[in-house]
């Protein structure tokens, strides 16, 4: 069965400092790979996905990830956080041909000043 | 364009009683998805539409029906709540163009008692 890993629950970082977001995934075959911002009371919000080609992909808000076939996973990161990164974070896959996309379970990152 | 609309964005329930969620979006998707977020778990898919006409069972769909009014519009009820049903509601769509990713409403918060 399909499975997203996120094996930090809370992770907390001072501001201006660098950001690492794992995400690792089971699958059958490559998926289609996803990164959501979720704020407090919000809905989510797409920061970047892969499809194929580069495995460096760059989305919004500063944020990238780096697709690693060998170790299925989809890293998020950002070189300097600001105070308003505080939030939750998921990673998400979907089959190249299908409907069903499954989620990690989500890291709630908080941000000293 | 309002995007993905929900309502109500805040219900409270007794257990036994029903109510229909309501989903809407203005961007011409033919896939409409709902889920549920529960702390710890990410979202759980619980139904989704892939057309117009049709629906299909997600991850979690006991004690939930939909209906995909039309293109526009795909509503979640809940015919008899009960307390596990307590959670955050997600109205998601997805065009199949090469876009592909979802595009999520604001939630609804429902609580069961």
């Amino acid at each position: 069965a399909q499975s997203v890993t996120q094996p930090d629950i809370h992770i907390t970082v001072s501001e201006g400092a660098s950001l690492e977001l794992r995400c690792n995934y089971s699958y059958g075959a490559t998926p289609y790979l996803f990164w959501y911002v979720q704020s407090p009371g919000q809905g989510l919000q797409l920061l970047l996905k892969y499809f194929s080609g580069d495995t460096l992909v760059q989305g919004i808000k500063g944020f990238e990830a780096e697709f690693k076939r060998s170790q299925s996973s989809f890293n998020l990161r950002k070189p300097s956080v600001h105070w308003s990164d505080a939030a939750e974070y998921f990673c998400a896959v979907a089959p190249r041909s299908g409907q069903n996309f499954v989620f990690g379970p989500g890291t709630r990152l908080s941000v000293l000043p | 364009n309002a995007g993905v609309t929900q309502t109500p964005k805040f219900q409270v329930l007794k257990t036994g009683q029903s109510m229909t969620l309501q989903c809407a979006q203005d961007m011409n998707h033919n896939s409409m998805y709902w889920y549920r977020q529960d702390p710890g778990m990410g979202l759980r898919l619980i139904y989704y539409s892939a057309s117009e006409g049709t629906t299909d069972k997600g991850e979690v769909p006991n004690g939930y029906n939909v209906s995909r009014l039309n293109k526009r519009e795909f509503s979640l009820r809940l015919e008899s709540a009960a307390p596990s049903q307590t959670s955050v509601y997600f109205c998601a769509s997805r065009s199949m163009s090469v876009v592909y990713e979802q595009y999520f409403g604001p939630g609804t918060r429902l609580t069961v008692t």
